[in-house]
């Protein structure tokens, strides 16, 4: 069974352009997580979907992020227009719906790069 | 997510046992404690969760107190591929419908 899948691995842009980062949760999986990870301040939530509706998106930073979530096979995280404050590892996890206790699995992330 | 507290490093030796300890005094009668690890350059991974009772897998065991204010994340043997940053987490929600919160987790080091 495949895992999270993201795309692309690495992404090197310069600041001012749009980014857009994809992931493919786990077929079955109605709950969909993206986070950030930076030395500074480590591993957080930016949204979560459930069955593809935005839940939380209070872990944002900006207007400049947005999320979106078409089907239940595929989001993208935007970032329009980058700054080089945005370059970080971003992670998408998904996770069966609403069942106690359930594990989130994580894809390897997205080391996005702003120069 | 009600706080976990851990130490911040801990140092093993190769095929010895690790313990993992993680404070949770807040913790509520419904929390969950979730461990999950991250090795380097990779996405955090799931290791292991429980309740009430002490839970075994492939990977490691977690023994949870009586009182439930704390636990010990138990890897039986260390390899050195078991080096890794080790988050102690009590999700809102059980773990699977909420976004988990990360502290700075354990870094383990394991010498050879």
């Amino acid at each position: 069974d495949a895992g999270v899948i993201q795309s692309p691995r690495h992404e090197v842009t310069e600041m001012g352009q749009e980014v857009t980062l994809r992931c493919k949760p786990i077929s079955g999986h109605n709950s969909l997580f993206w986070y950030r990870q930076t030395m500074m301040r480590g591993l957080e939530l930016l949204i979560y979907f459930n069955n593809n509706v935005p839940i939380d998106d209070s872990g944002m930073p900006e207007d400049r992020f947005s999320a979106k979530m078409p089907n239940a096979s595929f989001s993208t995280l935007k970032i329009q227009p980058s700054e080089p404050r945005d370059s970080a590892v971003y992670f998408c996890a998904s996770s069966p719906d609403g069942q106690e206790g359930q594990p989130q699995h994580f894809g390897d992330g997205t080391r996005l790069s702003i120069l | 997510d009600a706080k976990t507290t851990q130490p911040n490093s801990m140092e093993s030796n190769e095929e010895e046992p690790v313990h993992l300890p993680c404070n949770h005094s807040t913790i509520s009668g419904t929390d969950y404690i979730h461990w999950y690890r991250q090795l380097p350059s990779q996405g955090p991974e799931y290791v292991i969760h429980g309740l009430t009772s002490n839970v075994n897998n492939r990977m490691a065991s977690l023994a949870i107190a009586e009182d439930r204010k704390s636990s010990t994340l138990i890897l039986h043997r260390a390899t050195l591929r078991d080096a890794a940053v080790y988050y102690c987490i009590l999700p809102f929600s059980g773990g699977g419908a909420d976004g988990l919160t990360f502290g700075k987790g354990t870094h383990l080091i394991i010498q050879p």
